[in-house]
């Protein structure tokens, strides 16, 4: 069975500094996928990326980076020099490729509070 | 373009009422999905349809029973509403093989 692991459930930062939200997942499959979304204080998810498991190449998006391991099975994203509008609810999702209707095993999400 | 909707954004019931949620997409999406978000739980799937006049159960399905009737619609119905499902419900959709989910912008319910 599909699992994914968000052990930070809240993160404090001042803005400027970097920060680094960790997702580690487990699955059986060797084709799966792997996405990020945000759910800022507004209550709507934005998606932000997607991942398969045959790409390992990192991903930069202006101040978001994505580091994909799959020797550790862990997603990472760092956004560096957070700003305020960067406070949300970060959450790492999985889709294994046999799984039907391709179903998304969310995580719990990481609480990210970035103060002025 | 509205992209996914949901109606409505908020509801309080009271035990044992019944209610319906109602999801509408404008993308020609062939899947869609409901799932509730509880405080430190992150959202679970409580139902999915992969097509027009199909439906599947998810990971708390208890409760809670869905319909698809045509393509662009999806509905959530309680039939006697408990206070456990006090939760804020998601609806999205999404296009053949693993692309990412679109998500409506929730409905906040309140069961007394």
């Amino acid at each position: 069975a599909q699992k994914v692991t968000q052990a930070q459930t809240e993160i404090s930062v001042v803005e400027k500094e970097d920060v680094t939200l960790d997702c580690v997942y487990e699955t059986r499959d060797t084709t799966y996928y792997l996405f990020w979304y945000k759910q800022p204080p507004s209550g709507e998810l934005v998606f932000l990326i997607r991942r398969n498991s045959f790409d390992e190449q990192n991903e930069i998006s202006g101040r978001y980076s994505w580091n994909f391991q799959k020797s550790t099975s862990s997603f990472n994203f760092t956004i560096t020099a957070s700003q305020v509008v960067d406070s949300a609810v970060y959450f790492c999702a999985l889709s294994e490729e046999g799984t039907s209707g391709s179903r998304l095993t969310f995580g719990e999400g990481t609480q990210l509070t970035v103060n002025p | 373009n509205a992209g996914v909707t949901q109606t409505p954004k908020f509801r309080v019931l009271k035990t044992g009422q019944s209610m319906t949620l109602l999801c509408a997409q404008d993308m020609n999406h062939e899947y869609m999905y409901w799932y509730r978000q509880d405080p430190g739980m992150g959202l679970r799937l409580i139902h999915y349809s992969v097509g027009e006049g199909t439906t599947a159960k998810g990971e708390v399905p208890d409760g809670y029973n869905v319909s698809r009737l045509k393509k662009q619609n999806f509905l959530l119905g309680l039939e006697s509403a408990a206070p456990s499902q006090t939760s804020v419900y998601f609806c999205a959709s999404k296009g053949q093989g693993h692309n990412e989910q679109f998500f409506g912008p929730g409905t906040r319910l309140t069961v007394l």
